[in-house]
């Protein structure tokens, strides 16, 4: 079936250590969206990528589409303690549906 | 604007009661959804509705049942919960399907249940 899978599934760095969190998927996927839980939170959308090889940069986050559109990733350079969470990636199928990640919980030792 | 409200926030259930988890948006959004997350799952789509009067399934849709009267609101329903049904659920909304998929969906604070 139709299903993203998402690496790490934990993550523990030093501040201001890098992190990458990927996604892939057997299938094409239409677009990828990724999501930051705090802990205790809900879910908070963060972005969209459509295009294949796409990449979009937020301050210190790098999200990547894949020239593919099966794989995409999450990278957090100089990471702080307000980067903790998880992150989701959703991906969209072409018959609509979307699929989440089982998501990257993200800690940060100060 | 409060959002999307998810009562109550936290909630124990003896197996075979019934309960209705409720969400309400006040942001005129037309598409509503239900999700479970679960350890190591992530979020699991349950039902939807994509205006007043009009549900379907997700992808685990067994032991729940939803409803939509009204814009606002998309209760959720446990006729008889299992402690399978343990779980964080959130709601989420947006102005469209295709609103969310490009903009992303706005989710609840959610609501933990425990069935004992």
């Amino acid at each position: 079936g139709q299903q993203v899978m998402q690496i790490p599934q934990y993550q523990h760095v030093q501040e201001g250590e890098d992190f990458t969190t990927y996604c892939n998927s057997s299938t094409t996927l239409s677009n990828i969206q990724w999501y930051k839980q705090r802990p205790g939170g809900h879910p908070v959308f963060l972005i969209q990528l459509v295009k294949s090889g796409e990449v979009k940069k937020q301050k210190r986050l790098t999200f990547q589409f894949g020239e593919a559109k099966k794989n995409s990733s999450l990278h957090i350079t100089a990471t702080q303690t307000t980067d903790v969470g998880t992150y989701f990636c959703a991906g969209l199928y072409n018959n609509n549906d979307m699929r989440f990640g089982a998501g990257t919980r993200l800690t940060v030792k100060p | 604007n409060a959002g999307v409200t998810q009562t109550p926030k936290f909630q124990v259930l003896k197996t075979g009661q019934s309960m209705t988890l409720q969400c309400a948006q006040d942001m005129n959004h037309e598409y509503m959804s239900w999700y479970r997350q679960d350890p190591g799952m992530g979020l699991r789509l349950i039902h939807y509705s994509v205006g007043a009067g009009i549900t379907d399934q997700g992808e685990v849709p067994n032991g729940y049942n939803v409803s939509r009267s009204t814009t606002e609101d998309f209760p959720l329903r446990l006729l008889s919960a299992a402690p399978s049904q343990t779980s964080v659920y959130f709601c989420a909304s947006s102005y469209s399907f295709w609103t969310g998929t490009n903009y992303g969906y706005t989710f609840g604070s959610g609501t933990r249940l425990t069935v004992v």
